[in-house]
């Protein structure tokens, strides 16, 4: 079954410095998501990322947030300048809208952790 | 504000009965129904899904219910297992595919006991 891959699997980072988590999305999947999970809280829509350009994104995705296809293939979040509350499990999603019945495939996650 | 409200935070069934997560939503413009089941360290997992033209999904053990009118649905796993211990997720969605984002629901924690 087709997975979507997420690099690392944890990273400890400084408040302040930029990080950027990486994902593999299912090829020939044409719709990109990242969402997170702050411990104990409920899974978080973050950006949605269509045709190599942000198609929604939500209040928590400011300024400090960027997301790119930088090869075509990979599908990343940058984030500037880390701030504490940024800890989070980040969770990148495919969905292909032939297949959408099936829902969307998720990555194992990226756990974030600013010290 | 919380469209996508499961209000029970965890569940406990044994083996072989049935376990019935509930789901409740606001927002009258969802149309895409999903769950999600979650082991620790790992991505949520698509469990089943249904559109609002239905009232019941079913896939081997496990049947989700949607009452439109009251924006409810329920999962129904029946028989439990004790593989089945994980978090489940409610979703909901404007519309099924496309670009459309989930809004997910705080989850609940199954625990099937052998």
């Amino acid at each position: 079954e087709p997975e979507v891959t997420q690099t690392p699997s944890h990273q400890v980072t400084q408040m302040g410095q930029e990080v950027i988590l990486r994902c593999v999305p299912i090829s020939n999947h044409l719709y990109f998501y990242w969402y997170r999970q702050i411990l104990g809280q409920k899974v978080e829509f973050l950006v949605s990322f269509y045709n190599n350009e942000i198609s929604e994104k939500s209040e928590i995705f400011d300024d400090q947030f960027s997301v790119e296809r930088p090869d075509g293939s990979n599908f990343t979040l940058k984030i500037r300048s880390t701030k504490l509350e940024d800890s989070a499990m980040y969770f990148c999603a495919n969905d292909n809208w032939r297949e959408a019945n099936y829902g969307y495939t998720f990555g194992s996650g990226t756990r974030l952790t600013v010290v | 504000d919380q469209q996508v409200k499961q209000n029970s935070p965890s569940l406990s069934v044994q083996e072989g009965r049935i376990s019935i997560l509930n789901c409740d939503y606001t927002n009258s413009m969802f149309d895409y129904f999903l769950w999600y089941k979650k082991y620790p360290a790992e991505g949520p997992t698509f469990l089943i899904s249904i559109s609002s033209i239905k009232d019941k999904n079913e896939d081997g053990r496990f049947t989700v219910f949607l009452n439109k009118s009251a924006k409810h649905l329920s999962l129904h796993i029946v028989p439990s297992q004790p593989g089945d211990s994980a978090v489940y997720f409610c979703a909901a969605s404007p519309s099924q595919g496309g670009s459309e984002k989930l809004v997910f629901g705080k989850g609940m924690k199954l625990t099937v006991n052998p």
